[in-house]
């Protein structure tokens, strides 16, 4: 029973350039949630999709940051023009249900912005 | 604003004896509570939870404690193992009280390292 996967793992990117990450919640999960931890800081709750519906997108930078859960596919979170400050360890996590709070992490994509 | 805070950054235990990490909360909305155990380059692992009507929760070597009046939660590994060394990560949700999308709030973490 696979867990929840991300890639890439790892993702070096240059000042202004895309960033996408990639995030496939486990089997007969459908609720994802995105996190993001700065060196030496807990996670920082992003956003929280279902399939094609954002439930949640506070934690989200107003700018630069979106994110989607398609019918079909992975969870993307995507951050334009990256900047120095976007450089951090960025998890995802899924649940089966919207009401259980035991939400399984995926090992995260370390994103570093040169 | 912290809304949840492990104050001990690290904490360090001989093997066989107990590791007690402690965490505090302040938003009185949270109702459920949850530890994870992280290692470097790795995503946190689930390992206990309590709801706001127990006050403890046992699994295995792992028990956590709730003491709503005082806003504050503790796990206790006993016997420690080498193995158990990670960065413990303390999380809190409103789940019951329906508060937010069921987003966890997380603390800091605390380093444990248990000593052979």
């Amino acid at each position: 029973n696979a867990g929840v996967m991300q890639n890439p793992r790892h993702l070096v990117r240059r000042r202004g350039q895309e960033a996408r990450l990639r995030c496939s919640p486990m089997k007969g999960h459908s609720h994802v949630y995105w996190y993001r931890q700065l060196p030496e800081e807990g996670l920082k709750f992003m956003v929280y999709l279902q399939k094609e519906n954002i439930i949640d997108e506070s934690g989200m930078p107003k700018e630069r940051f979106s994110a989607e859960f398609p019918k079909e596919g992975p969870s993307i979170l995507r951050i334009q023009q990256v900047v120095r400050g976007d450089s951090a360890a960025y998890f995802c996590a899924s649940t089966v249900l919207e009401y259980t709070d035991t939400q399984y992490f995926g090992p995260g994509t370390r994103l570093t912005v040169l | 604003d912290q809304q949840v805070k492990q104050n001990s950054p690290s904490l360090s235990v001989q093997e066989g004896r107990i590791s007690i990490l402690n965490c505090d909360y302040t938003n009185s909305m949270f109702d459920y509570f949850l530890w994870y155990k992280k290692y470097p380059a790795e995503g946190p692992t689930f390992l206990i939870s309590i709801s706001s009507i127990k006050d403890k929760n046992e699994d295995g070597r792992f028990t956590v404690f709730l003491n709503k009046s005082a806003k504050h939660l503790s796990l206790h590994i006993v016997p420690s193992q080498p193995g158990d060394s990670a960065v413990y990560f303390c999380a809190a949700s409103a789940v019951i009280s329906g508060a937010g999308s069921y987003q966890l709030t997380f603390g800091k973490g605390t380093k444990l390292s248990v000593i052979p």
